[in-house]
């Protein structure tokens, strides 16, 4: 069964300390993996699609990576306005394209 | 990103009444389109999915006559829950997908 597993569940940091999301995924012919980012009673914004391992992908101070088994989101000097739930989501080869989601990782950065 | 608009983003209604939720892809024509529901807290629910034309495909434990599903045209679905009643309150989300999915803002509904 495909599943996704995000840790940790809830994380603080301090403004400028650089941390790391992990992203655990078991799933049968991955097609894409997907990080979004969701504001409390938003729906979740797109951030990036991964494809292959050793596959990388920036924006502003975001950074994912993605392995055969797990993805990163690495967060660099990281602003109160980066505050949010960071969800990662899978499509495999027999889903068609529906996503299956981790439970999100609840991020808050104090100015 | 691809736009995809939702509306409304927030009602509220009287039990026993029904509730039109509409999704839009404003620049894309999607493939397919996906239903969700999301306590709080937690992640989102898949509820269905929707293709142009053809019936939606309910996951298990989803109600099709409470949560009717409609896929008008490639950048329209609707989802009308009928017979309201407080459990329905929740907040449910659409995304439109070419692969990449992308969501609307979410429609929180109060059902009194």
């Amino acid at each position: 069964e495909d599943q996704v597993t995000q840790s940790p569940e809830a994380l603080r940091l301090q403004e400028g300390e650089s941390s790391s999301l992990n992203c655990s995924y078991t799933v049968s012919g991955l097609r894409g993996l997907f990080w979004y980012r969701q504001d409390p009673g938003k729906g979740p914004e797109f951030l990036f699609t991964l494809y292959s391992a050793g596959e990388e992908k920036e924006k502003e101070r975001l950074k994912a990576t993605l392995t055969k088994k797990e993805s990163f989101l690495h967060i660099t000097a990281p602003k109160p306005e980066d505050s949010a739930t960071y969800l990662c989501a899978v499509v495999g080869s027999y889903n068609t394209d529906k996503l299956i989601f981790g439970t999100g990782t609840r991020l808050q950065v104090f100015p | 990103g691809a736009v995809v608009s939702q509306h409304p983003s927030r009602v509220i209604c009287k039990s026993g009444t029904s509730v039109k939720i509409e999704c839009r892809s404003l620049d894309f024509q999607a493939t397919t389109m996906f239903w969700y529901r999301q306590f709080p807290k937690q992640s989102l629910m898949l509820m269905a999915t929707s293709n142009e034309g053809s019936k939606a495909t309910y996951e298990q434990g989803v109600e099709k006559d409470k949560f009717l599903i409609n896929h008008a045209s490639l950048t329209l679905s609707t989802l009308t829950v009928t017979s309201a009643h407080p459990e329905d309150s929740s907040f449910y989300i659409c995304s439109a997908t070419r692969f990449e999915a992308f969501f609307g803002q979410g429609t929180r509904l109060t059902v009194v």
